[in-house]
């Protein structure tokens, strides 16, 4: 079956830089686009920015962009993201997903999620 | 703030009838599909709604979604002690051309 595996836990200081992977089985790794969300202690789920694997496009939100690239690995069928000049604000689980319809959001399955802690 | 509106939080007893509200506006529900996602703390969120209205396969039927205007709304019947966790509403919005989330509704089955 289709499955995302992430890497494990990370603790940074406030200005590091952080890349999660997020490694896909079960599928044509390229056929879907990976979106990127997170959650912050005590909030909601948030969309970061996705990665379309065919087209080599990207889309980053507001609140990240600048600091973040999307990647893949098309011989490990492995997906990454990147984020740069991490702040306290951005200690939050992060989930990767696929896209199964452009222009929708219709993300399925998830990654089990990586904790990502910035401290200062 | 969330694009979409959800009530933080909702509750029921097993057995009951719970339904959650999501609002937004005409750039996103209005024109677009609603999807709904259920979070447990600790655990990789899970589709329960897709398109709107469809329960894709291993959803129970207790799981119901409808959408009218620039609202959705999730209902859930025959609540269970299982179905506690986070409950969001995702749409994609034409005006940003991005998905949108909504701050989610924390369900506490009493």
């Amino acid at each position: 079956q289709v499955q995302l595996v992430q890497s494990g836990p990370e603790v940074k200081k406030s200005g590091a830089s952080v890349k999660v992977s997020c490694k896909a089985s079960g599928y044509t790794f390229g056929s879907y686009g990976i979106n990127w969300m997170r959650q912050a202690p005590g909030q909601g789920l948030e969309w970061v920015g996705c990665f379309n694997p065919y087209t080599g496009e990207t889309k980053y939100a507001q609140k990240v962009h600048g600091r973040v690239t999307m990647t893949t690995d098309t011989s490990t069928n492995t997906a990454y993201m990147e984020l740069r000049s991490l702040r306290s604000d951005d200690t939050a689980v992060y989930y990767c997903a696929l896209e199964l319809y452009i222009r929708e959001a219709w993300f399925e399955p998830w990654g089990q999620g990586t904790l990502v802690t910035v401290s200062a | 703030q969330s694009v979409l509106t959800q009530p933080p939080s909702a509750s029921g007893t097993p057995g009951q009838r719970v339904t959650m509200s999501c609002s937004g506006s005409r750039s996103n529900i209005e024109t677009n599909n609603v999807y709904w996602y259920q979070h447990v703390p600790g655990t990789a969120p899970k589709l329960l709604i897709y398109r709107s209205n469809q329960r894709p396969s291993g959803v129970p039927d207790r799981f119901s979604g409808s959408k009218s205007g620039t609202s959705a709304s999730l209902a859930i019947s025959e609540l269970r002690s299982e179905d506690e966790g986070e409950y969001y509403c995702t749409s994609w919005d034409d005006d940003l051309s991005d998905p949108v989330f909504g701050g989610g509704t924390k369900l506490t089955v009493l």
